[in-house]
């Protein structure tokens, strides 16, 4: 069973870094796509980036460019997701995703930048 | 970028209802076009795929259309667990925009 476990939110300053994780099982990580999506609370779905299966291409959405930056360890089967510079904006739940068609998902964890 | 549009952003429903939700993109996507049905407190869950590929474990009740710029979601029977959220997205560029989504509510 596909399983996907994001952690390493929570409340940060503005101007503040954080780093997320989300680990994966239950399928050959390394020959995946993944992605990341937030969600605003109270809004809709906006994709972030995705990464490809040995990380050698990146793309991200423009709001995040030069601020995020998305990589995976194969060997540990985990996606991490570096983001500084952080706005209120970028208070979120962020899901990690298979970008097989964003077949699954995670749970979702929670970014929350106020001062 | 390319913008999608849903239409209507709230719709309220009876169990039973036959529901069409139109997903209308600003530029052609051929079928790179995807649905997803969020119920509050949860992650999205992928039920249509490449525009009108059912997923697997999606009931059958499900059924998606279109190509190029206009998209359908059809649910033939409204059923209980279907109150939800549900959004569009585009695949064939980036970046991989979602719509706004269209709230299923009960009548």
């Amino acid at each position: 069973e596909v399983h996907l476990v994001e952690s390493g939110g929570g409340l940060v300053q503005p101007g503040g870094s954080l780093r997320l994780s989300c680990a994966a099982s239950g399928f050959t990580f390394s020959t995946y796509w993944m992605s990341w999506v937030r969600q605003a609370p109270g809004k809709g779905l906006e994709w972030v980036a995705n990464i490809k299966e040995d990380g050698s291409e990146k793309y991200y959405v423009d709001s995040v460019k030069g601020r995020f930056t998305f990589s995976r360890d194969n060997a540990k089967n985990t996606l991490y997701l570096q983001m500084n510079s952080l706005r209120a904006e970028d208070t979120a739940v962020y899901y990690c995703a298979r970008d097989n068609w964003t077949d699954y998902w995670g749970q979702g964890t929670l970014v929350t930048v106020s001062s | 970028d390319i913008q999608l549009t849903q239409s209507p952003s709230f719709l309220s429903a009876s169990v039973g209802d036959r529901v069409t939700i139109t997903c209308r993109a600003s530029q052609g996507i051929s079928s790179y076009l995807a649905w997803y049905q969020q119920r509050p407190g949860k992650a999205p869950k992928l039920l249509i795929y490449a525009a009108s590929t059912l997923q697997s474990g999606v009931p059958s009740r499900f059924s998606g259309s279109g190509s190029g710029t206009e998209f359908t979601l059809t649910i033939s029977s409204l059923q209980p667990e279907d109150f939800a959220t549900y959004y569009c997205q585009q695949l064939n560029s980036y970046p991989r925009t979602f719509g706004q989504g269209t709230k299923v509510e009960i009548k």
